[in-house]
Formats: structure tokens, C-alpha cells, sequence
């Protein structure tokens, strides 16, 4: 699976739109990007998952890059507990296999 | 609502004793791992499984055991602990994409919290 890279930490105010980048630029034509988070001392949560077009759910967006080699998750209206760790994977999805790196810190202040 | 449970949120274990941890998915889900979550190294694959009776060793499975003998439940084991076990345990479970362009989804259990002393 493609490695990817995220910071380590941003912030942001509650209310406001939460902008977490991930850059990908071994992706293959057969990896999906995935994100998860956890909140402090409890498991990973599925957020949302695409191959090449943008994503929406309830939970957030995630936009791709026409090249796909970075991509774009959006909180829209941040709230405080949407403080967590959040992981930005790559993977053809293939059996689950997913591999999580550390992930960036997303803090939401009052 | 997709259900991993595991059976213990909190565990102290001595040196050299077996431990067992438990997990339970109620969605006939064919795939189960079991991860480690450790401050710094993130989650790391211990041992998964894509069917009973069936395993597979994922990055760090020195140490540890599995035991998958029906499809909802995967036992993870530990033969003989020693205090670098202790960490936070993480059991996940996924059905089989049979088609990659759907992608797939892994879902997770809230943690087994072992100290080994």
C-alpha cells in the first residue's frame, strides 16, 4: 500500500470548517483513500472513503485531487468533539489490510 | 449498528501468565484482526484472519497467538505475557469486497487496555 503523509497537529474554531490535508503521491490507480479517526481511548471510527471522485456523507467531505496524489477531508462545522486523532490511509481495500500511521491532531478550541 | 465487542475494557495481568482477549462481531463479517496501539507507534497489525480456521501474521506477531474457531469470534492470545504487552489492544472485523471498486471498511471495537506487571 502507498505511504501517506499528514502533519501533526492544527487547529481549529468551533463552528469552523476543519481543513485536514494528506499528501499521497504513490498512490496506484487501484488505491482508495480512506480516513479514520479516534477520539482519546477509544477505537478508530470509519469516516469516509473515495477512489477518484469527491465524497460527502454526514460525517464530513473528502476531496481528491485530479492527479490524486493529495486529497482534502472537511469538517464543515467543526465541533469540540471532533478533537481526535485523524488517519489518512491508503489502500486498494483489498481484505481491509489497512495500514494507519500516526495521523494528525486535530484540536477544536472554544 | 455495526457491533465489535471486546470482552474485557481492562485488564492487569502478572509476568508470564497466558492471557486471553476475546472479540466478538455480530455482522458476518468474514475478516478480523487484532492491532496494538502504543503512544508514538500507532496502530499495528498483530494477526488477521479471512475465514475460520484461517490466519495470517501481520507486523508484530512475535509474542502473540490467535484462535479463529467460529466466524463472529477471534481470540487473541498471549502464551506467556511480558511487560512490553502492555498496550492498548484493538479488534476490527470487515466483510470480503468481492469487487475492489466498492472498497471496504474496517470497524472497530472500543480497546482492551492490558498491563502486564
Amino acid at each position: 500500500d502507498a505511504k501517506t503523509t499528514q502533519p501533526t497537529s492544527m487547529d481549529c474554531a468551533e463552528g469552523r470548517a476543519a481543513n485536514l490535508p494528506c499528501n499521497h503521491s504513490t498512490i496506484s490507480g487501484n488505491e482508495y483513500v480512506y480516513w479514520y479517526r479516534q477520539i482519546h481511548s477509544q477505537g478508530p471510527q470509519y469516516i469516509i472513503h473515495g477512489l477518484k471522485n469527491n465524497e460527502t456523507n454526514e460525517m464530513a467531505s473528502l476531496i481528491i485531487t485530479e492527479d490524486r496524489k493529495s486529497s482534502t477531508l472537511i469538517l464543515p462545522h467543526a465541533t469540540l468533539r471532533d478533537t481526535a486523532v485523524y488517519y489518512c490511509i491508503v489502500s486498494t481495500g483489498a481484505n481491509s489490510k489497512l495500514t494507519f500511521g500516526k495521523g494528525i491532531t486535530l484540536s477544536v478550541r472554544p | 449498528d455495526v457491533k465489535v465487542t471486546q470482552s474485557s475494557r481492562y485488564l492487569v495481568k502478572r509476568t508470564g501468565e497466558k492471557v486471553f482477549l476475546e472479540c466478538v462481531q455480530d455482522m458476518d463479517h468474514e475478516n478480523m484482526f487484532w492491532y496494538r496501539q502504543d503512544p508514538g507507534l500507532g496502530l499495528r497489525l498483530i494477526y488477521f484472519s479471512y475465514d475460520v480456521k484461517m490466519k495470517e501474521k501481520g507486523d508484530i506477531p512475535e509474542g502473540y497467538s490467535v484462535s479463529r474457531e467460529k466466524k463472529e469470534r477471534f481470540s487473541l492470545i498471549l502464551e506467556s505475557a511480558s511487560t512490553n504487552q502492555t498496550s492498548m489492544y484493538l479488534c476490527a472485523s470487515s466483510h470480503t469486497s468481492r469487487l475492489l471498486a466498492s472498497g471496504n471498511t474496517i470497524y472497530f471495537g472500543e480497546g482492551s487496555w492490558l498491563t502486564v506487571v
